[in-house]
């Protein structure tokens, strides 16, 4: 089975604040990583794909990383504002199966 | 470009009661998806094509059926609703089916099924 697991589950940061979340995968079974924004009432978003151990991606304030070897991705956000409240979700592309496998996300509320 | 469109966006049906639901993107895209998503639970793959005339099973392909119609269209179908069946269904595309490819996902068709 392909766990996919987000920490923490929700967050609430000031506007202003950094904060970053966690995205924990089988070191085993990896392809490829999505990370997705999904506001509320919307369709989720794509923000990155990422592949290769170590890569960093950046979209504005919101940046990611990559450790293929311990499973794990980092999303941060830098200066939080209310428009980034959304749920983040990542999903995995494991390498013996044919589809995306979603954790459950993480809700961030930044509140102004 | 509409992207990936959904209808009905919500609906609710009795037990045993069957319906469709319908996705159509505009974005040339070969590959589709449906996907559930229940609380607390990641979105979870019901049925995908990865190309126009193929279908495969995802991860819970019991009680629903799909077609692939054209290249535009893919649909979801419950013959005999369950309350269990009771979720938010997304449908998403992709250029290709391959694993670095981003998926585009419609708006979603709320499901209550009493």
């Amino acid at each position: 089975i392909l766990n996919v697991e987000q920490s923490p589950q929700s967050l609430h940061v000031q506007e202003g604040d950094s904060t970053n979340f966690t995205c924990s995968f089988p070191s085993s079974n990896f392809y490829a990583l999505h990370w997705y924004r999904w506001e509320t009432a919307k369709s989720p978003e794509a923000l990155f794909v990422m592949t290769l151990n170590g890569d960093e991606k950046k979209k504005g304030r919101i940046s990611a990383t990559l450790n293929t070897k311990e499973g794990y991705s980092y999303l941060y956000i830098k200066g939080s504002q209310p428009e980034d409240s959304a749920t983040y979700l990542c999903a995995l592309w494991g390498a013996d199966n044919n589809d995306m496998r979603f954790g459950a996300g993480t809700r961030l509320t930044v509140k102004p | 470009n509409a992207g990936v469109t959904q209808t009905p966006k919500f609906q609710v049906l009795k037990t045993g009661q069957s319906m469709t639901l319908q996705c159509a993107q505009d974005m040339n895209h070969n590959s589709m998806y449906w996907y559930r998503q229940d609380p607390g639970m990641g979105l979870r793959l019901i049925y995908y094509s990865a190309s126009e005339g193929t279908t495969d099973k995802g991860e819970v392909p019991n009680g629903y059926n799909v077609s692939r119609l054209n290249k535009r269209e893919f649909s979801l179908r419950l013959e005999s609703a369950a309350p269990s069946q009771t979720s938010v269904y997304f449908c998403a595309s992709s250029l290709y089916s391959g694993r670095g490819y981003t998926q585009y996902f419609g708006p979603g068709t709320r499901l209550t099924v009493l």
